[in-house]
């Protein structure tokens, strides 16, 4: 049971125009939502977050929405550079409480590729 | 301030062999976690702990074991190693204060078991 969904393996896009990456999930608990970027060969790094009462946030050229109805969100990066490409992960944790640890629940994860 | 180390970077192992992973953090943080990342399959938890001498199970804890001895130490053991095994291993921590949601990666050990 999949509850953190990226239903896109690959994006391509052009220098200078914006990514969209998007991400589902299915469980209602999750009460905050964070994207990673992954450069090859190394860790996943934080690269934004957002809390279940928000439905926006942004961080200089990156921006992520949250729509709660439709249990989606999206990661919108403009201008896009040749920088960021990069394998980018969705990730979710449940919502307050004495058992979840900060635990984090991830996406397959979907691979950017900035073209110059 | 080194952040998420991890230890040995590459490793590669005979079916039935045993080995330890290595992970250490110098942030003070009381939640630690090992992940492996296999393709199309995202990070998925192994275990993970929430302070020194505590330690869970995550979604895929067959086949491994851990300890955390140390607050700044977590250790992921394999004792008889199998091809499914083959990986590559992240650690990450984090801290219990919730203000701070984000967890800090190491840069990961890539092993293969032939």
């Amino acid at each position: 049971d999949q509850q953190v969904k990226q239903n896109s393996p690959s994006l391509s896009v052009q220098e200078g125009r914006i990514s969209i990456l998007n991400c589902d999930y299915t469980n209602s608990m999750f009460d905050y939502f964070l994207w990673y970027k992954k450069y090859p060969a190394e860790g996943p790094t934080f690269l934004i977050s957002i809390s279940s009462i928000k439905d926006k946030n942004e961080d200089g050229r990156f921006t992520v929405f949250l729509n709660k109805s439709a249990k989606h969100l999206s990661l919108h990066i403009v201008p896009s550079q040749p920088g960021d490409s990069a394998v980018y992960f969705c990730a979710a944790r449940v919502g307050a409480g004495g058992t979840s640890y900060g635990k984090l629940t991830f996406g397959q994860g979907t691979i950017l590729t900035v073209h110059p | 301030n080194a952040g998420v180390t991890q230890t040995p970077k590459f490793r590669v192992l005979k079916t039935g062999q045993s080995m330890t992973l290595l992970c250490a953090q110098d942030m003070n943080h009381e939640y630690m976690y090992w992940y492996r990342q296999d393709p199309g399959m995202g990070l998925r938890l192994i275990h993970y702990s929430v302070g020194e001498g505590t330690t869970a199970k995550g979604e895929v804890p067959d086949g491994y074991n851990v300890s955390r001895l140390k607050k700044q130490n977590f250790l992921l053991g394999l004792e008889s190693a199998a091809p499914s095994q083959t990986s590559v291993y992240f650690c990450a921590s984090s801290s219990r204060d919730r203000r701070y949601n984000e967890q800090f990666f190491g840069p990961g050990t890539r092993l293969t078991v032939l």
